[in-house]
């Protein structure tokens, strides 16, 4: 089955600064990969996601990037603000079938 | 709300005990799955529908695990025997993979097992 990997676990940076977190997935037949935001106590929520034809997709300050070959997709978030402190996690599926997620990355951004 | 419901939002129960949760997809939402998050991991697959034919279960579930999704809506799951390791959230998510949203998944609050 698939493997999907997440890194780093915890981020912290400064308001302002960029934050990227990073996945690995082992199955070459994935094609689709969604990213969450989960506050604390609070469902998960879609916040941007990117299919294996295209090698990145851009919405406001968030951007992913994939790259099939070496089978990464990154998250980048840049000019962070308080309220972009959560848990993201990364998912890899094959066409919406079983969707396997990364084990999270707690972001905390510093005002 | 139009969003996907999940009931009840918190179940505490005895060791040994059944427990039935439900999930009500976003009524044009034709795939259903049940995930279980515990704390600080990802949501685990445990089983997926479209419409009420059940296309996948994870290893994770157990055959004290089972799902339904009787007449392609709302569905069940039920933990037989329950254990002290199934203390966990179980979230629901539904997608429609026909509609323009194609496989974006929307998750529902999630229901909160504590197993004593």
């Amino acid at each position: 089955g698939e493997n999907v990997e997440q890194h780093p676990s915890t981020l912290s940076v400064q308001e302002g600064d960029s934050a990227v977190i990073k996945c690995t997935y082992s199955d070459s037949a994935s094609n689709y990969f969604p990213w969450y935001k989960q506050e604390l106590g609070k469902r998960p929520q879609l916040i941007i996601d990117i299919r294996s034809n295209v090698g990145e997709k851009k919405d406001q300050r968030i951007a992913v990037t994939l790259n099939k070959t070496a089978k990464h997709f990154s998250l980048h978030i840049t000019e962070t603000q308080p309220e972009d402190s959560a848990v993201y996690f990364c998912a890899a599926s094959n066409t919406g079938n079983q969707f396997y997620f990364g084990t999270g990355t707690s972001l905390t951004v510093i005002p | 709300d139009t969003g996907v419901s999940q009931d009840p939002r918190h179940k505490i129960t005895k060791r040994g005990q059944n427990v039935t949760f439900r999930c009500d997809p976003i009524s044009e939402h034709n795939r259903l799955y049940w995930y279980r998050q515990t704390l600080g991991q990802g949501p685990e697959f445990l089983t997926y529908f479209q419409n009420e034919a059940q296309l996948e279960k994870s290893r994770l579930l157990s055959d004290r695990f089972s799902a339904e999704r009787p007449k392609g809506s709302f569905s069940t799951l039920e933990i037989q025997r329950t254990e002290q390791g199934d203390s966990a959230m179980y979230l629901c998510a539904s997608s429609a993979p026909g509609l323009a949203t194609g496989n974006i998944q929307y998750f529902g609050a999630g229901t909160r097992l504590s197993v004593l």
